[in-house]
């Protein structure tokens, strides 16, 4: 079945400073990807929806400057969490594929900001 | 706004013994809801889709049905195993483009030996 590669599993980095995290289909083309976030003992929530070759959308409430997304290739998504503050520390959790199958995720990133 | 959400929000059980976990979402006009288990600080496995047109479907001891008209899905896990421990998300999907899931908070199973 399709899947969807997402590294590193986890990081912690110092306040300040900025994490790319990627996301890649393996074996089929996603024009668009979902990036959520899941704080401890919360649902997932979506953040923002990546799509190839153009400008990410994001949620109300999320970003855009401290969130970039960059969506260059048919495989391929980064979410670059910019000016890490340790109230950003969550699980990242990008997603790809749908409409009458169902939506593949990646493994997931556990991001600590000390 | 769909709103999804899920009871219980905890479950310990023996282990055997039959459960329901229950989903509820405000909206019913879905493209199709989709059944995962998530392991502590791990991603998603997809346990089940079923898509609108759909009453339910099985894979091994899982069975999930869909009642769009009244908004709920139910998972049913038969004869569980300490190995079943984790959290069960429900999600659906609002339709057939390329759409987020929108998911609710999760059941926490805990099978005891």
């Amino acid at each position: 079945g399709a899947v969807v590669s997402q590294h590193p599993s986890r990081v912690i980095c110092k306040s300040g400073t900025s994490v790319k995290i990627e996301c890649r289909s393996l074996d089929f083309q996603a024009t668009t990807m979902f990036w959520y976030r899941q704080f401890p003992k919360k649902s997932l929530m979506l953040m923002a929806t990546s799509n190839e070759g153009s400008k990410a959308t994001y949620e109300q409430g999320v970003e855009k400057d401290k969130f970039l997304i960059n969506h260059a290739s048919l495989t391929l998504s980064t979410l670059t969490v910019t000016s890490a503050h340790p109230e950003d520390s969550s699980f990242y959790i990008c997603s790809a594929g749908g409409g009458p199958g169902s939506a593949f995720f990646g493994q997931g990133t556990r991001l600590t900001v000390v | 706004k769909q709103e999804v959400t899920q009871i219980p929000a905890a479950l310990s059980v023996p282990e055997g013994e039959n459960l329901v976990l229950n989903c509820s979402f405000t909206d019913s006009a879905i493209y199709n809801l989709q059944w995962f288990r998530q392991d502590p600080g791990k991603g998603l496995t997809s346990l089940l889709l079923i898509q609108s047109s759909q009453r339910e479907q099985t894979s091994g001891r899982l069975n999930a049905s869909l009642d769009k008209s009244s908004g709920r899905s139910t998972l049913y896990i038969a004869a569980s195993q300490p190995g079943d421990s984790a959290t069960y998300l429900c999600a659906v999907r609002s339709n057939s483009g390329n759409t987020p899931l929108v998911f609710g908070k999760g059941t926490r199973l805990s099978v005891i030996a």
